[in-house]
């Protein structure tokens, strides 16, 4: 149960596009369509931001989308906001019959 | 409204025992998988466990296995954590989360130490 690999930290200006991406394997986000990613500001409970790769719940901004190209999966957050600057974590149904996270990343607003 | 109010955390002892709640409203509860996550003080998330709606199929992280316990009481509209021989590095704030998880509870802090 190894955890997904993400990036520490991303940075981006306002207004600029960035791509947070999630690397596993095919036993957990190649083999499935069940990735999703969280925004989790601190001191705050983890919000659900994309679920099944490319969905968003109802109230998420059309400014985040998933996507998933073998065994990575990515979240794309556009027209980059000072709201935005949080932490975000992957996470992955396995073969295992588990769920298991990325280790999170930092997006910092500049 | 969905709600997930949790409850039972707190310090104990390397070696000893605490349950976790969690109790929900709002929605079917039987109709949902649950989870439960971990987050150990300025680390990232951790899955720990999940149940079926019915309760007949478990699973758990292999840090937790043997140790933990997850149940649920569809009557009550609860989810539970049992954990025993609990370690110092199950220090952390325990999270209980519905489905994908889509709600999460607001977490309950687990302080194990002497």
């Amino acid at each position: 149960q190894s955890a997904l690999t993400q990036p520490a930290s991303v940075s981006g200006s306002p207004g600029q596009s960035i791509t947070i991406s999630c690397t596993g394997t095919s036993s957990d986000v190649g083999g499935y369509n069940y990735v999703s990613w969280y925004q989790q500001h601190p001191g705050k409970v983890p919000k659900l931001m994309i679920y099944d790769v490319i969905n968003r719940p109802s109230g998420v901004s059309n400014r985040f989308s998933g996507s998933k190209s073998g065994n990575t999966a990515s979240l794309t957050i556009s027209g980059l906001q000072a709201e935005d600057e949080a932490d975000y974590y992957c996470s992955s149904y396995t073969s295992s019959l588990t769920r298991v996270f990325g280790g999170g990343t930092k997006v910092t607003v500049l | 409204e969905v709600q997930l109010v949790q409850s039972g955390g707190g310090l104990v002892q390397p070696g000893g025992s605490l349950r976790l709640s969690c109790a929900v409203s709002g929605f079917t509860f039987s109709s949902f998988w649950m989870h439960w996550v971990r987050q150990a003080p300025g680390k990232g998330l951790v899955w720990v466990s999940r149940i079926s709606g019915d309760g007949s199929s478990t699973s758990y992280a292999d840090s937790v296995k043997g140790r933990f316990t997850i149940s649920r009481d569809n009557a009550k509209n609860t989810l539970y954590l049992q954990m025993n021989s609990l370690k110092g590095e199950d220090t952390a704030v325990y999270y209980c989360g519905r489905g994908v998880p889509d709600y999460w509870g607001q977490g309950t802090l687990v302080t194990v130490s002497s």
